[in-house]
Parts: structure tokens; sequence; C-alpha cells
């Protein structure tokens, strides 16, 4: 594998659900991050792992919670979501101060 | 506080008529600029970081350009394959955050 890598591609799950997505960077790379891509709207930066720091957007709402056991895999759990965090859930990395590898994303529905 | 703005939001063009998409930024020092093409369905694929007013890179069709301001994408001569959402973004020389526009949505028409 190489590149970002992102599992499953497609998630539909109900709102008392409990999932988690899963994103690894084969690219050496000592940042990852979450996104959330809605129509229409810019993307919108969720959670940023650098050096073992976490960084999180202060709108991004609880049931959404992050886990990076390492540097090259990060995770998404979620819980008890709502219809309105259907969207495509992107992984990134990147090299401190460089640019950022997208994966193919998780495109979500929730029923 | 550090935003982009793209325009047009979209773009329609005949194979063969150049153009350019703009990106217009507000940041608190500039690290890098970076351009993205993203396909229907899948994640942004990198195209090209700039980090300084009068920098341009080149790829095939398309070429960025930086000023203090704004950046461009030209497109010369597009091909249909050339459809995509072109994405912009700026990070700021502090922080790891990167700040995305909406994207510009071109389609090449054969």
């Amino acid at each position: 594998e190489t590149g970002v890598t992102q599992t499953p591609r497609h998630l539909v799950m109900g709102m008392t659900n409990k999932k988690s997505l899963k994103c690894e960077q084969h690219l050496g790379h000592n940042a990852m991050y979450w996104y959330k891509q809605s129509a229409k709207k810019p993307l919108e930066l969720m959670f940023v792992y650098s050096l073992e720091e976490r960084v999180e957007n202060n709108s991004v709402p609880s049931r959404f919670s992050p886990e990076c056991p390492n540097s090259s895999h990060l995770f998404l759990h979620l819980h008890t979501l709502q219809p309105e965090d259907s969207a495509l859930y992107l992984c990134a990395s990147s090299q401190e101060g460089r640019s950022q590898y997208f994966g193919p994303g998780t495109r979500l529905t929730v029923l | 506080e550090d935003q982009v703005t793209q325009s047009p939001e979209a773009l329609r063009l005949q194979e063969g008529e150049s153009s350019s998409l703009n990106c217009s930024y507000t940041v608190s020092g500039l690290r890098g600029l970076f351009w993205y093409r993203q396909d229907p369905g899948k994640g942004p694929e990198f195209l090209f970081t700039l980090y300084s007013a009068g920098e341009e890179k080149e790829k095939e069709r398309l070429k960025a350009t930086l000023t203090k301001k704004e950046s461009f994408l030209h497109i010369t001569a597009p091909k249909p394959e050339d459809s995509a959402t072109y994405l912009c973004a700026v990070q700021a020389n502090t922080g790891n955050q990167f700040y995305f526009g909406t994207g510009t949505s071109l389609t090449v028409i054969p």
C-alpha cells in the first residue's frame, strides 16, 4: 500500500450505532488530519495530530472522537450521530510545513 | 481571521479554451499556498505548493502563480480530462492548520 488509505470507503449507519473510521499513511509523515467535506462548503478541519499532540476544532460535536495510536494510524470513532453528519470524511497526512496528502475518503450516510 | 475565497464557483470551457481560476486569501503570515484537484467521490490530489509572491509552478497544462493577496491557476488549452473541482488552501506560519476555499468546479466540453 502506498500513500494514504482509508476504510471503509462507504458506511451507512443508524443514529444509535457506534462505528469507527480508519486511516493509515505510508509516507512517513508526522502529522495526520480528519476533515469533513459537505456539499458547497469548504473542507472543515476536525482534528489534527502532530508530533503526538492533538489540536481540535472546538465546533466539532463530542459524538466524534479521534484516536491516534502512532504516527501512521488515525481513527475516528462515531457514536449517536445525526443525519446532518452525513458527509465525506477525509483523512490527510503531511510532513510539518509541507503539503497534505489525502486518502480517498469515507462516504458516511446516517439514517 | 484566516480565510480563502475561490472564484468562480463553476466554470464551463470548450476544449482548448484557456482560462484562469482565482484564489484570494487572508492569512496572518503565509507559510504556503496549495492547489489540489478533486474528482467526484475521491480525495483531493495535490498539485502545487507556492511559498512566496512571484513564485510560479507548472505541470502539463496547469500553471500556478502567487501574489501577496491571491493565486491564479491558469489552464492552457484544457482537455475534457481536466474536468474536476480545483481547491485552494493556505497554511499560516503558526500551527498545522490548513484553510480551504470552497473550490471551482471546472467542466471542459469536447
